[in-house]
């Protein structure tokens, strides 16, 4: 079946720290490959895909490859911002698109 | 399109009583999703449509839950006789057919359900 398994957290980086939230998944198939962020109070906003082996998905300053042989998704940011604050999810979708598994969320706090 | 629209935001019910709530989508996504999350937990698949068909709705969590789309636009989860167990946040996404699998669900900002 399909799972995803993400480091746990909380995370606590001073302002300017490289970060890295590990993720690894088990899929049939190709699955695409997803990191969600949720800041407090609110709903789950894309943050970057990737949707086969290779691939690096980027945007605003995060990254993550898909890594077939080692079945990760490593989210990474070279600089962290306070207002990267929130909670991240790694997920995974087969091609259909009927269902997304989602990890189980890190918690990130950045501090001054 | 101002994105997915969820309401309401938060609902507060006693144990035992009815809730209803509301997802209107991004109007041009014919795929609505219904998510459950709990606190500290990823989001949970509960059902989704396509148009006004429910496509999967196995794994609702008990016959005390149902959702409908009966114009292939907004949809409403209900949750009958609610427990204390059904605190949680309920998420409601969209997606055009499905793109999702490799363009991702557009989510709302849910409503989050206290019972107290």
């Amino acid at each position: 079946g399909n799972s995803v398994t993400q480091m746990e957290g909380p995370v606590t980086l001073s302002e300017e720290a490289f970060l890295t939230i590990n993720c690894t998944y088990t899929a049939t198939g190709y699955p695409s490959l997803f990191w969600y962020v949720q800041y407090p109070g609110e709903g789950l906003q894309l943050l970057l895909k990737a949707t086969k082996a290779d691939d690096k998905g980027s945007n605003k300053g995060f990254e993550a490859t898909y890594r077939k042989e080692t079945t990760s998704f490593h989210l990474e940011k070279g600089s962290v911002q306070v207002s990267d604050s929130a909670v991240y999810f790694c997920a995974l979708s087969d091609r259909s698109g009927n269902q997304f598994y989602f990890g189980t969320g890190t918690s990130l706090t950045v501090i001054p | 399109d101002t994105g997915v629209s969820q309401n309401p935001r938060h609902k507060i019910t006693k144990r035992g009583q009815n809730v209803t709530f509301r997802c209107d989508p991004i109007s041009e996504h014919n795929r609505l999703y219904w998510y459950r999350q709990t606190l500290g937990q990823g989001p949970e698949f509960l059902t989704y449509f396509q148009n006004e068909a429910q496509l999967e709705k196995s794994r609702l969590l008990s016959d005390r839950f149902s959702a409908e789309r009966p114009k292939g636009s907004f949809s409403t989860l209900e949750i009958q006789r609610t427990e204390q167990g059904d605190s949680a946040m309920y998420l409601c996404a969209s997606s055009l057919g499905g793109t999702g699998g490799a363009e991702g669900y557009t989510f709302g900002s849910g409503t989050r359900l206290t019972v107290v």
